[in-house]
């Protein structure tokens, strides 16, 4: 089955430790999104890719690294640097087609993180 | 800048009732308009996609919703809710960079 898939379900980390979320497409996807959600806060972009070896700061960056060495995936890092990184981490992917329409985003089932 | 407005973080309706929930946007050009749903602690999920087609756009699960330029509106309804609807339901303005801005959320509720 095609779709995204993201790991851990849910991840406890202790303050002062970085993290990284995993997030894989079999959609053959070209771009790919990170979000975070708040409760009442809708999403918020925290980086995201549109081609392997290319990636661009989100609204939100502040605290977070990503990397996009291969197509299938966009790993996402929380650092110690990011100030309240308790928060539900959403990971999306879509076509890309420069000045076409926007492309549907299909989102995974997300990763719940708690910093303790 | 581009913004999406959700009117309501919750709305109850009873099983059986008309579902209406509100999204305007602010735009300069009409955008590319999308509503998800999320059931709790999972990712969402795509309920329609407005294009510039058509105006009424359907969805699934009985979704429907019509783009208004004049109002900058696209409200989603559902003539008959199912206790299934229960879930949080996010608005979305998209454009030719494929970036979306969310709305903050509804919760809706269905009451027996």
């Amino acid at each position: 089955d095609g779709g995204i898939t993201q790991s851990p379900k849910y991840l406890f980390r202790k303050e002062g430790q970085n993290v990284t979320l995993s997030c894989e497409q079999n959609l053959n996807h070209d771009a790919m999104y990170w979000y975070r959600q708040d409760p009442g806060q809708g999403l918020r972009l925290i980086y995201y890719s549109q081609i392997v070896n290319d990636f661009q700061k989100g609204d939100i960056a502040e605290g977070y690294s990503v990397s996009r060495e291969k197509k299938e995936s966009f790993p996402l890092t929380v650092t110690s640097a990011q100030k309240n990184p308790t928060a539900f981490y959403l990971c999306a992917s879509s076509l890309w087609e420069p000045g076409v329409e926007a492309d549907t985003q299909y989102f995974g089932p997300g990763t719940r993180l708690t910093v303790l | 800048a581009q913004s999406v407005t959700q009117l309501g973080s919750h709305v109850s309706v009873s099983e059986g009732a008309l579902v209406l929930l509100r999204c305007n946007y602010s735009s300069s050009v009409p955008p590319y308009l999308f509503w998800y749903v999320q059931y709790p602690n999972q990712g969402l999920q795509l309920l329609l996609k407005y294009t510039s087609a058509a105006t009424l756009v359907k969805g699934i699960n009985g979704f429907e919703a019509e783009f208004k330029k004049s109002e900058t509106s696209f409200h989603l309804t559902k003539p008959s809710a199912h206790m299934r609807d229960a879930a949080e339901y996010f608005c979305a303005a998209g454009g030719a960079t494929n970036k979306l801005i969310f709305g903050t959320g509804t919760l809706l509720a269905v009451q027996p």
